[in-house]
C-alpha cells in the first residue's frame, strides 16, 4: 500500500524566512510525487513535480529515495505563498490514481 | 474555457438518502477522476472513468458508483448516506496518456449529510 505523511499541519513563518513543508512517502516501486497547492477560495491545482526537477514561484523538491521524502523548500517565503500545499504520490502502475497527504497550511506573516 | 466544472456547489441531504453529483471535464480532456475530502484530511481517490467505464477504484463501498456519459461528462452517486459520507467532492479531468500532469482539478460539491 501506498501512503503519504505530512506531519505538519501548520507552518507558520515570517515573510523573507526559509520554508521547508515535509513529506514523507511509504510506496515499495518507484514513485511519481507532487505538490499540489490550494490558494484561498481558488481550486486544487499542481505546483510542481519530481520528474521535471523545476522550480515553480521559487519553489523546489528533490525526492529523496533512500529517506522516502518529498520535501518542499523555499530560501524566502512570501505573503502570497499563504495556502494549503498537499504532497502527492502516483505509483507505475496506479494509472492517474493519486495519493494525497493530509496537508501543510502554509502561513506567512508581514 | 470554463475548466472543470461540478453541480452542485452545496447541498444538504438526509441519513439513508442517495445523492448525484455532476462533473463537466475541461475541454479536450476525457478522462474524469473523484476525489473525496473529508474536513482537514487530504482528498481520498474514488474512481476513475475513461470511454464510459470505470477504469480505477480506490477503497470505497459499493454504494459509491459513478457514470460517464459519451460527451465525456460524468456523475458520482451514493446510495444510503452515512454522516461519515459528509465531505468535500472534487472532479479532476485530464487528457489520457498525460499521467498526472494533465489534471485539472474543479471547485468541488460540498456534501453535507444530517
Amino acid at each position: 500500500a501506498q501512503r503519504v505523511t505530512q506531519p505538519e499541519k501548520l507552518l507558520s513563518v515570517f515573510k523573507g524566512a526559509p520554508v521547508e513543508l515535509k513529506c514523507n512517502y511509504s510506496y515499495s516501486g518507484s514513485p511519481e510525487l507532487f505538490w499540489y497547492v490550494q490558494y484561498s477560495r481558488q481550486r486544487l491545482q499542481l505546483l510542481l513535480r519530481h520528474i521535471s526537477r523545476e522550480s515553480i514561484k521559487g519553489f523546489t523538491a528533490d525526492l529523496n529515495k533512500g529517506e522516502t521524502s518529498f520535501h518542499l523548500k523555499k530560501p524566502f517565503a512570501q505573503e502570497e505563498d499563504s495556502a494549503m500545499y498537499y504532497c502527492a504520490l502516483s505509483s507505475n502502475n496506479a494509472g492517474n490514481m493519486l495519493t494525497f497527504g493530509g496537508g501543510t497550511r502554509l502561513m506567512v506573516k508581514p | 474555457d470554463a475548466g472543470v466544472t461540478q453541480s452542485p456547489t452545496h447541498l444538504i441531504k438526509t441519513r439513508g438518502q442517495q445523492v448525484t453529483l455532476r462533473c463537466s471535464p475541461k475541454s479536450g480532456h476525457d478522462t474524469v477522476s473523484w476525489y473525496q475530502q473529508a474536513l482537514g484530511q487530504g482528498p481520498q481517490f474514488i474512481f476513475q472513468y475513461y470511454e464510459e467505464e470505470e477504469r480505477q477504484r480506490g477503497n470505497f463501498p459499493d454504494r459509491f458508483s459513478g457514470h460517464q456519459f459519451p460527451n465525456y461528462s460524468s456523475e458520482l452517486n451514493v446510495n444510503a448516506l452515512l454522516l461519515g459520507d459528509s465531505a468535500l467532492y472534487l472532479c479532476a479531468s485530464s487528457p489520457l496518456g498525460t499521467g498526472n500532469y494533465g489534471y485539472t482539478f474543479g471547485s468541488g460539491t460540498r456534501l453535507t449529510v444530517v
